[in-house]
């Protein structure tokens, strides 16, 4: 079945530092990839998505590129912020019988001053 | 404004009670999902429905119980609760794509005593 696989947190990083979150995939089909951030004591938000091959997602400085030949979907970001503090989500939908999201274990990341 | 909401944002019963938990979405979206948050922040997903219809339950023990008696609501019933039911209960809609972005609600944190 589908699974996604996450580098294992908490992460914890000076501000301005530079953020890599590793997330690779296993897929039957063609998946749409996704990052969400959970914020404290709230619900997930959308933060990117790419529905194919070597599309780059981004916003509010976050990047990820969908690489079908390493089955990976990283998501990066030159300068973090004390407010980037969250639980980031790395995610797969499949689509069809019910478009389902596939959840990675979730990354902790802490941004100190 | 809310786009997608829950009630309530917490519940604490004791072991054997029966509780619902409700959700209403005002994005115009056929399908909406419950999913389950546990302790270490892993999510699952546990019904989808599209347009009222059941289209995904993921092995959840037939005490959950989600109804849906329009496209906009989607709520979960659970009888005789016991403690490894406690977790953190997120719903989320969305169009009908692989593509779509999955909007969740701000979640209920429900504890079994």
């Amino acid at each position: 079945g589908d699974s996604v696989t996450q580098m294992e947190g908490p992460v914890t990083l000076s501000e301005e530092a530079f953020l890599t979150i590793n997330c690779t995939y296993t897929a039957t089909g063609y998946p749409s990839l996704f990052w969400y951030v959970q914020y404290p004591g709230e619900g997930l938000q959308l933060l990117l998505k790419a529905t194919k091959a070597d599309d780059k997602g981004s916003n509010k400085g976050f990047e990820a590129t969908y690489r079908k030949e390493t089955t990976s979907f990283h998501l990066e970001k030159g300068s973090v912020q004390v407010s980037d503090s969250a639980v980031y989500f790395c995610a797969l939908s499949e689509g069809g019988g019910g478009n389902k999201l596939t959840f990675g274990t979730g990354t902790q990341l802490k941004v100190e001053l | 404004d809310t786009a997608v909401s829950q009630t309530p944002k917490y519940l604490v019963t004791q072991m054997g009670n029966d509780k619902s938990i409700k959700c209403e979405q005002n994005l115009g979206h056929d399908t909406m999902y419950w999913y389950k948050q546990d302790s270490k922040k892993f999510l699952k997903i546990m019904f989808s429905y599209n347009n009222k219809e059941l289209i995904i339950n993921e092995t959840v023990p037939n005490r959950f119980s989600p109804k849906s008696p329009d496209k906009a609501h989607l709520n979960l019933h659970i009888n005789s609760l016991e403690l490894g039911d406690s977790a953190v209960y997120f719903c989320a809609s969305s169009l009908q794509t692989r593509t779509d972005t999955q909007y969740f609600g701000p979640g209920t944190r429900l504890t079994v005593l």
